[in-house]
């Protein structure tokens, strides 16, 4: 079982759409979870941080944290073309050491 | 504040030969991580450096190496360079404090083509 998994799309969703990118773990110790976006030939650039149970919003994203389930989910409301771009989970497993899934690709169509 | 920062951004190398990549962190962090980023194993953590030490280590062979400098600075080195490490690689830099809120930030990157 890989310590992060993220579906890797392709995943499309029309402008204006709700985007939706889940990610599961495997370390019941984890206690910091990341999204980091990044475009085609950049290096990845922050999104969230989300540390408790629950949601937690800023701006169009939402991050969102079920430690019982072992699951994380990022929620993107009225969807960009520029939104377009690789979605990578992080999950901090110890100390400074950051597990990255695959990464989800996605494209906002208008 | 500036970013982190990484030189030299593109590098070809040929088989056998050696590299040596360069970042320097945001002011005022301590840690510096790297990463190995490949089409087919996407983001692979390479070693963490702190306060002039490695403190985590990821699972690549002894030709990687690191170290850092006294200013956080870091270094990495790739010896005996094989096919298989064409690929970007990044840096991190972090405060270092362990503690789960603290976040990593990630520079341009160096990507290395071996011929």
């Amino acid at each position: 079982q890989k310590e992060v998994e993220q579906n890797s799309g392709p995943l499309s969703v029309p402008e204006g759409a709700i985007a939706s990118l889940n990610c599961t773990y495997s370390d019941r110790g984890s206690q910091s979870f990341f999204w980091y976006r990044q475009y085609s030939g950049k290096s990845p650039e922050l999104i969230m941080s989300i540390y408790s149970n629950g949601d937690k919003e800023d701006g169009r994203f939402t991050a969102q944290l079920n430690k019982a389930s072992q699951y994380v989910s990022l929620l993107i409301r009225d969807s960009q073309p520029s939104d377009s771009a690789t979605y990578l989970c992080a999950v901090k497993v110890r100390a400074q050491k950051l597990v990255f899934g695959q990464g989800t690709r996605l494209t906002i169509n208008p | 504040k500036a970013g982190v920062t990484q030189t030299p951004r593109y590098l070809i190398k040929t088989r056998g030969q050696q590299v040596t990549l360069s970042c320097s962190p945001i002011s005022g962090h301590r840690s510096v991580s790297w990463y190995q980023q490949t089409p087919g194993q996407g983001l692979q953590f390479l070693f963490e450096y702190f306060s002039e030490t490695q403190r985590n280590k990821g699972n690549f062979p002894g030709r990687f190496s690191g170290r850092q400098f006294s200013n956080s600075r870091s270094e990495m080195n790739v010896s005996t360079l094989e096919l298989g490490d064409s690929a970007l690689y990044l840096c991190a830099s972090s405060s270092g404090e362990t503690i789960p809120t603290d976040t990593q930030y990630f520079g341009p990157g160096t990507r290395l083509t071996v011929l």
